[in-house]
C-alpha cells in the first residue's frame, strides 16, 4: 500500500499569515492526489484535486502543487475560518489512502 | 443541492454484525461511485470501501471478508453491511460519492457520519 506523510502535525499561525503544509508519498502517484479540509464535528471537505485542482467553490487562496512523490498545500492568507484539520490522500489505485492529518490553530 | 444521511450506527458486541445506509438525494445516484470511509481518533482517515456505478465493488485489507458493500439505486442508497465486528472497527462511517462513475477514489461530497462501537 502506498503510505501518505504529512508534514508538520500541527501548525501554528495567525490571521494573514502564508501558511504551506506538505505531503509525501512512498511512491510515485503521478498528480493523483487530494486534499481536504476538516472542522470539528464535521466531515472532510474536498479542496484541491489533482494535486493542484480547485474544487469548485474554495476560495483561491488555496493552492496546490507537486507531483510524483511530494506535494503541498498553501494557504496564501489565513482567514479565521481556515482554522481545522487538512489532510492528503492518493487516489491513484485502491486502497486509498490519507495522511495523518495537519492540525492548523491560532497563534 | 447533493445530501447524504447516513443511519443505521449504534453499539454492538464483538462479532456482532450492523448494517449502515446512507439515503442519497441532489444527484443522479446511478451514475456515481460511493463509497465508505471511517474515522478514529489513533488512525485517522481511513478508505473501508467502494462500489461503481457498475457495481463492481472494492474493500481495503482489513474488512475484506467481513464488509460489503452494495447499492439500490431505486432507493438511491448505499449500504454497508458489516459482520464479524471486532473493537478496532468502532469508528464514525462516512458515506462518500465519488466525483465520477468509475472507481477514482475522489470524494468531492460526505455525509454527516455514523458512530459504530464495538464493545461487550
Amino acid at each position: 500500500d502506498i503510505q501518505m506523510t504529512q508534514s508538520p502535525s500541527s501548525l501554528s499561525a495567525s490571521v494573514g499569515d502564508r501558511v504551506t503544509i506538505s505531503c509525501r508519498a512512498s511512491q510515485g502517484i503521478s498528480s493523483y492526489l487530494a486534499w481536504y479540509q476538516q472542522k470539528p464535528g464535521k466531515a472532510p471537505k474536498l479542496l484541491i484535486y489533482a494535486a493542484s485542482t480547485l474544487q469548485s467553490g474554495v476560495p483561491s487562496r488555496f493552492s496546490g502543487s507537486g507531483s510524483g512523490t511530494y506535494f503541498t498545500l498553501t494557504i496564501s492568507s489565513l482567514q479565521p475560518e481556515d482554522f481545522a484539520t487538512y489532510y492528503c490522500q492518493h487516489c491513484i489505485s485502491a486502497p486509498y489512502t490519507f495522511g495523518q492529518g495537519t492540525k492548523l490553530d491560532i497563534k | 443541492e447533493v445530501h447524504l444521511l447516513e443511519s443505521g450506527g449504534g453499539l454492538v458486541q464483538p462479532g456482532g454484525s450492523l448494517r449502515l445506509s446512507c439515503a442519497a438525494s441532489g444527484f443522479t445516484f446511478r451514475s456515481f461511485a460511493m463509497s465508505w470511509v471511517r474515522q478514529t481518533p489513533g488512525k485517522g482517515l481511513e478508505w473501508v470501501s467502494t462500489i461503481s456505478s457498475g457495481a463492481s465493488t472494492y474493500h481495503g485489507d482489513s474488512v475484506k471478508g467481513r464488509f460489503t458493500i452494495s447499492r439500490d439505486n431505486s432507493k438511491s442508497t448505499l449500504y454497508l453491511q458489516m459482520n464479524s465486528l471486532r473493537a478496532e472497527d468502532t469508528a464514525v462511517y462516512y458515506c462518500a460519492k465519488d466525483k465520477s462513475g468509475g472507481l477514482e477514489g475522489l470524494f468531492d461530497y460526505w455525509g454527516q457520519g455514523s458512530l459504530v462501537t464495538v464493545s461487550s
